[in-house]
């Protein structure tokens, strides 16, 4: 059975201090790694696939990257505006159906 | 450029009444998917379908039908409404060339 932990489940930070969030995977046949932010009252919002282990992908001041079990979204000097659940999706491809994470919820305080 | 459409935002039923989900997209996607999200659950995928004119269950399609009405349109219908199906419903659909899921803004149905 395709099964996707996060860890932690919540996490608070200051602003400016940089952390890491946690997406440990197995699913079979793995063709792809998602993440993505959801705002409260909102759908979520894509940010990053990753295919490969060793691969890297950053936009602001994230940066996700995967190995063969796990994949992490790095946030450096995360900012308020960065506060959100970040969810982890795998995917099998097949229908393109995607098994979530129950997310990190993420709160940046001033 | 709307994207994913769903209507409507909230719902309240009571057990046994029925409804329907609407959802639209206008990004000529082929596949389209229906979630459910639940506090410490996740999303969980209900129904889907991979093209226009077919559909396969997920991993929680007891209780749901669904409709592929054509490319644009995937409704989601409670037949008999149950406090277990109070939750949070997401539309998505599939872009083949940007390879990923874009997502409604949901649907929160609460079952008295």
């Amino acid at each position: 059975e395709d099964q996707v932990t996060q860890s932690p489940e919540a996490l608070r930070l200051q602003e400016g201090e940089s952390s890491s969030l946690n997406c440990s995977y197995t699913v079979s046949g793995l063709r792809g790694l998602f993440w993505y932010r959801q705002d409260p009252g909102k759908g979520p919002e894509f940010l990053f696939t990753l295919y490969s282990a060793g691969e890297e992908k950053e936009k602001e001041r994230l940066k996700a990257t995967l190995t063969k079990k796990e994949s992490f979204l790095h946030i450096t000097a995360p900012k308020p505006e960065d506060s959100a659940t970040y969810l982890c999706a795998g995917s099998t491809g097949g229908g393109n159906k995607l098994t979530f994470g129950t997310g990190t919820q993420l709160k940046v305080e001033l | 450029n709307a994207g994913v459409t769903q209507t409507p935002k909230f719902q309240v039923l009571k057990t046994g009444q029925s409804m329907t989900l609407q959802c639209a997209q206008d990004m000529n996607h082929n596949s389209m998917y229906w979630y459910r999200q639940d506090p410490g659950m996740g999303l969980r995928l209900i129904y889907y379908s991979a093209s226009e004119g077919t559909t396969d269950k997920g991993e929680v399609p007891n209780g749901y039908n669904v409709s592929r009405l054509n490319k644009r349109e995937f409704s989601l219908r409670l037949e008999s409404a149950a406090p277990s199906q109070t939750s949070v419903y997401f539309c998505a659909s599939w872009g083949q060339f940007n390879e990923k899921l874009f997502f409604g803004s949901g649907t929160q149905l609460s079952v008295l």
